[in-house]
């Protein structure tokens, strides 16, 4: 079946960069776009950026320009999203999660589990 | 960008009652609206996509419906499990995917 399974929880001091993987399976890894949502604990859902696994294209929602980028390896069928210059507000559960399709904006119809991370000094 | 607001934050019901969530977007957005159901410590699921379509396997007890800028959820005979939080979603562009605040439903 159609799985995204994200790596395991991380802690990081202020300043360094961490790198979540997502892991895909059961289609086409480049027919659909990729998101990836963070989620402060006990907050809400903040979109953070697609990539287009297809094309390697990216985009980035402002607040993560620059300090954000997301990548895939379409031989593992695996995209990566790194996070620079880490701040304990970065605290929070990053996901990952398939769009409907790929050829217009639509909903998210799979997530990955979500990983921790915890930037603590 | 634009901006989803959801009401109310929180919504006390009892097993057997409908609700209602309402989300407003701050500009046009056509159908491109989605919801989501979060439990704790879980990723969310999707519930309705395009504004009023049912995501496969979701029970037909819930509902979505509006365009433009208005939309609702609509939990009718509300379960047990239905008690979660609840986002909804605009996705009018490939430029930006904004949640709402979320609502909490929690048991009277």
């Amino acid at each position: 079946q159609v799985q995204l399974v994200q790596s395991g929880a991380e802690v990081k001091k202020p300043g360094a960069s961490v790198k979540v993987s997502c892991e895909t399976s059961g289609y086409f890894f480049t027919d659909y776009y990729l998101h990836w949502v963070r989620q402060a604990p006990g907050q809400g859902l903040e979109w953070m950026g697609w990539i287009n696994p297809h094309t390697g294209g990216t985009y980035y929602a402002q607040k993560f320009q620059g300090r954000v980028t997301l990548t895939r390896d379409t031989s593992i069928s695996t995209a990566y999203m790194e996070v620079s210059r880490l701040r304990s507000d970065d605290t929070a559960f990053y996901y990952c999660a398939r769009d409907r399709q790929l050829s217009v904006p639509d909903a998210f119809d799979i997530w990955g589990q979500g990983t921790m991370v915890t930037v603590s000094s | 960008d634009i901006q989803m607001t959801q009401s109310p934050s929180t919504l006390s019901a009892s097993v057997g009652d409908r609700v209602t969530i309402t989300c407003r977007a701050s500009q046009s957005i056509s159908t491109s609206l989605a919801w989501y159901q979060q439990k704790p410590g879980k990723d969310p699921k999707l519930l309705i996509y395009q504004a009023s379509s049912l995501e496969s396997g979701v029970p037909s007890r819930f509902s979505g419906s509006g365009s433009g800028t208005e939309f609702t959820l609509t939990i009718s005979n509300l379960q047990p499990d239905d008690f979660s939080i609840y986002y909804c979603q605009q996705y009018n562009t490939f430029s930006g995917y904004t949640f709402g605040q979320g609502t909490k439903l929690e048991i009277k």
